[in-house]
């Protein structure tokens, strides 16, 4: 099983501020990453398809980048609503396709 | 609009039997992947299960042997049985699609769109 792990656990900034949040993967999964956001009593969301490519009607603050084990999500400027919990998971093989324990970024 | 919403959930004593809906708006369950994931606060998000549009299903260690994943095409409609049932299987359940398509690529197992989720509550 491919093991994704997220870093850091909790990330403090204010709203204008660049969040950054990486995920690492156990093994190769070239660029077969996405990433959700997950706001409190909410269902997770995508944002993020094949490592870098933005879902439908995502703002273009969220980039995601990044091959192989190492992935950075990027939020260029902190908006009120991206005061969240973000989630990677990784789709190269079932089974199964699993996820990272989450980075919650909170405000300052 | 594609949409999915769960039902089914509630609470049940271990060894009891449940069974989640979720109906889809907007797509056909035959044709696409749908997939099972679950969420605690203790162990986050976890897959537990998925069916291929060509009727293949696959499991999460943690259930394989008493969930079992299908679908109805008569009311557009996913479901998952969960018997034998534990404290462990405590979670909010989503139902998702798992095939995200573009004109010009799908991706399989990427979660577009969720449901708003059902709470299982295993306890005696």
């Amino acid at each position: 099983e491919i093991v994704l792990t997220q870093s850091p656990a909790t990330l403090s900034l204010s709203p204008g501020e660049r969040a950054t949040l990486s995920c690492r993967a156990s093994q190769s999964i070239s660029s077969d990453l996405a990433w959700y956001q997950q706001r409190p009593g909410q269902a997770p969301r995508l944002l993020i398809y094949d490592a870098s490519k933005r879902a439908t009607g995502v703002p273009a603050r969220f980039s995601g980048s990044g091959s192989g084990t190492d992935f950075t999500l990027t939020i260029s400027s902190l908006e009120p609503e991206d005061f969240a919990v973000y989630y990677c998971q990784q789709c190269t093989n079932w089974p199964p396709w699993t996820f990272g324990q989450g980075t919650r970024v909170e405000i300052k | 609009e594609v949409q999915l919403v769960e039902s089914g959930g509630g609470l049940i004593q271990p060894g009891g039997s449940l069974r989640l809906s979720c109906a889809a708006s907007g797509f056909s369950v035959h044709s696409d992947y749908m997939a099972w994931v679950r969420q605690t606060p203790g162990k986050g998000l976890e897959w537990v299960s998925v069916i291929y549009s060509g009727g293949t299903t696959y499991y999460a260690d943690s259930v394989k042997g008493r969930f079992t994943v299908s679908r109805d095409t008569s009311n557009n409609t996913a479901s998952l049985q969960m018997d034998s049932l534990r404290v462990e299987d405590t979670a909010i359940y989503f139902c998702a699609r798992a095939l995200y398509c573009l004109t010009t690529a799908c991706y399989r197992g990427v979660l577009d769109p969720w449901g708003q989720g059902t709470l299982v509550t295993v306890s005696s």
